[in-house]
């Protein structure tokens, strides 16, 4: 099974400043990869698949980059509604989620 | 628009039996695999079981399989999870998501998610 690492476990970023997030694979995923978006009582939301392509609706502040094992979610200027846990999965040996990233407001 | 929306007992005991539903619409239901994909507190989402479009082909993770059974009524746009020999570590918020394709192997990553139901497995 493939094994999913995220760091940091918690960000603290102020409104306006940029955030990166970043997902580690055990072997390599190729670009099979992609980022959720989940907010409380809530199911995740698919920010991006294929490491880079954000999914319908997401803005374009949301950018997913990297392959093999290391990837990266960047939010280039934090809004409000950014807050929330950020989990990377893998689908390139059937799938694995990692433990998520929250992030939350300065 | 695509709605999930999961159903079903919520408190079971210890070696107990549950059954969850998921009713979907807003989409050619029997034209895509589902998936049950499950997400225990405070941690990260666990795939716990696919079925293809025409429910022939099934799957599940290691920790269920023996104890839990996928199946769908394709009249009745609905999947649902079979959850027998309950355990404590099965306590989780379910969710139902719509596969990418008809195949239930290797599903892929998932758009659309039901809101979810939260299973208690406690005596």
């Amino acid at each position: 099974e493939i094994v999913m690492t995220q760091s940091p476990a918690t960000l603290s970023v102020s409104p306006g400043e940029r955030a990166t997030l970043s997902c580690r694979a055990s072997q390599s995923v190729s670009g099979n990869l992609a980022w959720y978006q989940q907010k409380p009582g809530q199911a995740p939301r698919l920010l991006i698949s294929g490491a880079t392509t954000r999914a319908t609706g997401v803005p374009a502040r949301f950018s997913g980059s990297g392959s093999g094992t290391e990837f990266t979610l960047t939010i280039s200027s934090l809004q409000s509604e950014d807050f929330g846990i950020y989990y990377c999965q893998q689908y390139h040996d059937w799938l694995t989620f990692g433990p998520g990233t929250k992030l939350d407001f300065k | 628009e695509v709605q999930l929306l999961e159903s079903g007992a919520t408190l079971g005991q210890p070696g107990g039996s549950l059954r969850l539903s998921c009713a979907a619409s807003g989409f050619d239901f029997m034209d895509f695999a589902m998936i049950w994909v499950r997400q225990a507190p405070g941690k990260g989402p666990e795939w716990v079981s696919s079925i293809s479009s025409g429910g022939d082909a099934t799957y599940y993770t290691e920790s269920v399989r023996g104890r839990f059974t996928i199946s769908r009524d394709n009249s009745k746009d609905t999947v649902y999870l079979q959850m027998n020999s309950l355990r404590a570590e099965d306590t989780a918020v379910y969710y139902c998501a719509k596969g990418l394709t008809n195949r239930a192997y290797y599903p892929g990553y998932f758009y659309h998610w039901g809101r979810g139901t939260l299973v208690t497995v406690s005596s």
